[in-house]
């Protein structure tokens, strides 16, 4: 059974304000991710890390930050929400190639 | 840019049927994934498949990677309504430890 975590599970927030997506993991793994996801679609990726001190943006553009300063964590920071940000975002963790583990998600609205 | 194409995009069928979906690639990934992903919730892994040809059975569940790595299937025996959900198939860059997603199968199975 995977060990990652995400919280909040449910964000709804006003347009310009300042969040943070926590996400923590405790297996080990040295790779984690975060993927965009709109309802019933695919996973886009927009930024990854392997591990601390590492991060790069993923294939989909997008305004947030991250940063890795402990290996079990990997927060994602939006400074100024707005309401084309509300979608639901997923961390996953992995130690190689072969599978990722994946955090129930936060799905945020901004109004 | 890599392309995983997923099909079919909608699936609903009655308890009992076979069903495949059939994730197809140009490109050649060092391992392939299949997840199942219930609304609200992050993806659950159900198999790896790493080698060109390999077929894994997961109880109703047979997934196959083409010989070449750049394609694969999976397909459910007799399905139930427990099946339903998001079927994604994920492919591992070669070389990277970053994934590509497919563009999902929404399965309904009807009691």
């Amino acid at each position: 059974e995977a060990d990652i975590y995400q919280t909040p599970r449910y964000l709804v927030i006003g347009t310009g304000k300042k969040i943070t997506l926590e996400c923590s993991q405790t297996m080990g793994h040295d790779k984690m991710y975060w993927y965009q996801q709109d309802p019933g679609m695919e996973l886009h990726l927009i930024h990854y890390s392997y591990g601390v001190n590492s991060t790069e943006k993923g294939d989909l553009s997008s305004e947030s930050t991250v940063s890795r300063i402990r290996t079990e964590h990997f927060p994602l920071t939006l400074e100024s929400a707005r309401p084309s940000h509300t979608s639901q975002y997923l961390c996953a963790s992995s130690r190689d190639n072969y599978e990722q583990y994946f955090g129930p998600g936060t799905r945020l609205t901004v109004t | 840019t890599q392309l995983l194409e997923q099909s079919p995009q909608f699936l609903s069928i009655q308890e009992g049927e076979n069903l495949t979906v059939y994730c197809n690639s140009s490109s050649v990934f060092s391992s392939l994934q299949w997840y199942r992903q219930e609304p609200g919730e992050g993806p659950v892994l159900l198999v790896t498949v790493v080698t060109g040809g390999e077929v894994k059975k997961l109880k109703r569940l047979t997934f196959q990677f083409g010989d070449a790595r750049k394609d694969s299937s999976l397909h459910i025996t007799a399905a139930q309504p427990g099946d339903t959900g998001l079927y994604l198939c994920a492919g591992a860059r070669r070389g990277t430890y970053k994934y590509i997603f497919g563009t999902g199968t929404r399965l309904k199975v009807l009691a």
